[in-house]
C-alpha cells in the first residue's frame, strides 16, 4: 500500500476534463513538491509535471497540476485517445515516494 | 539529447546478487546537480525507487531495501552500477535507470530492463 494514495482508476470520453488525485501528509506533499508520470501501455515512464505545476518542453498545456497543503491533482483538458495510460504522483519524504497508479480509461 | 539504456541478466536464481548498469550520454554525472537513479515495478504494479547517486558521489537509498543495495558510478564510462543482493521472486520486475535533475527530478528514463526471479 503505497503511502501517496491515489484512486485505482479514472475515466472520461473525449473531450472531457478529468482529474486525479494524490493524497499524502505533511511529510511528503506537504513539505515538498509533486511529479507527475505518464506511463503508456507496454513503455517507461515520462515525466509529465515538475514543481507541482510545471510542465517540461513539449507537454501540451491541455495537462496541468496542482498542490493544496498535502493533496496534489492532475488535470487534463480535452481528453484524447492517446491519454488513455497509468498516471503516478511522486513526492520526497525520507525518501522518493509513488502513488499507487491510476489507470485513465478514455471511453 | 539525454538517452539511458539498463543491461544486466534478465533471469536470476533466488539469493543471487543482481547487477545492472546503466549507460547514458547527453549529460556527465560530473556536472553540478545531476543525478542517476534506479526504480522499478514489478509486473501490473506501481513504480517503486530504489536508489539514487549524485555528481558528488552522494548516495540516497531507500530505507527498506538499504541494506539490499548499493550504487556506484563511473564517470569516466558514463555509467551508473545498481548491485542488489539475495535476490527473491517478489523481486521480479522491470528495473528502469532515469537521470535526475535537482528541479526536475526523474525526467529522463530508460527502456527499463525486465529482471526475472526463479530456480
Amino acid at each position: 500500500q503505497s503511502v501517496l494514495t491515489q484512486p485505482p482508476s479514472a475515466s472520461g470520453t473525449p473531450g472531457q476534463r478529468v482529474t486525479i488525485s494524490c493524497s499524502g501528509s505533511s511529510s511528503n506533499i506537504g513539505s515538498n513538491t509533486v511529479n507527475w508520470y505518464q506511463q503508456l501501455p507496454g513503455t517507461a515512464p515520462k515525466l509529465l509535471i515538475y514543481s507541482n505545476n510545471q510542465r517540461p518542453s513539449g507537454v501540451p498545456d491541455r495537462f496541468s497540476g496542482s498542490k493544496s497543503g498535502t493533496s496534489a491533482s492532475l488535470a487534463i483538458s480535452g481528453l484524447q485517445s492517446e491519454d488513455e495510460a497509468d498516471y503516478y504522483c511522486a513526492a520526497w519524504d525520507d525518501s522518493l515516494l509513488f502513488g499507487g497508479g491510476t489507470k485513465l480509461t478514455v471511453l | 539529447q539525454i538517452t539511458l539504456k539498463e543491461s544486466g541478466p534478465t533471469l536470476v536464481k533466488p539469493t543471487q546478487t543482481l547487477t545492472l548498469t546503466c549507460t547514458f550520454s547527453g549529460f556527465s554525472l560530473s556536472t553540478s546537480g545531476v543525478g542517476v537513479g534506479w526504480i522499478r515495478q514489478p509486473p501490473g504494479k506501481a513504480l517503486e525507487w530504489l536508489a539514487l547517486i549524485f555528481w558528488d558521489d552522494d548516495k540516497r537509498y531507500s530505507p527498506s531495501l538499504k541494506s539490499r543495495l548499493t550504487i556506484t558510478k563511473d564517470t569516466s564510462k558514463n555509467q551508473v552500477v545498481l548491485t542488489m543482493t539475495n535476490m527473491d521472486p517478489v523481486d521480479t520486475a522491470t528495473y528502469y535507470c532515469a537521470h535526475w535533475g535537482p528541479v526536475t527530478d526523474f525526467d529522463y528514463w530508460g527502456q527499463g530492463t525486465l529482471v526475472t526471479v526463479s530456480s
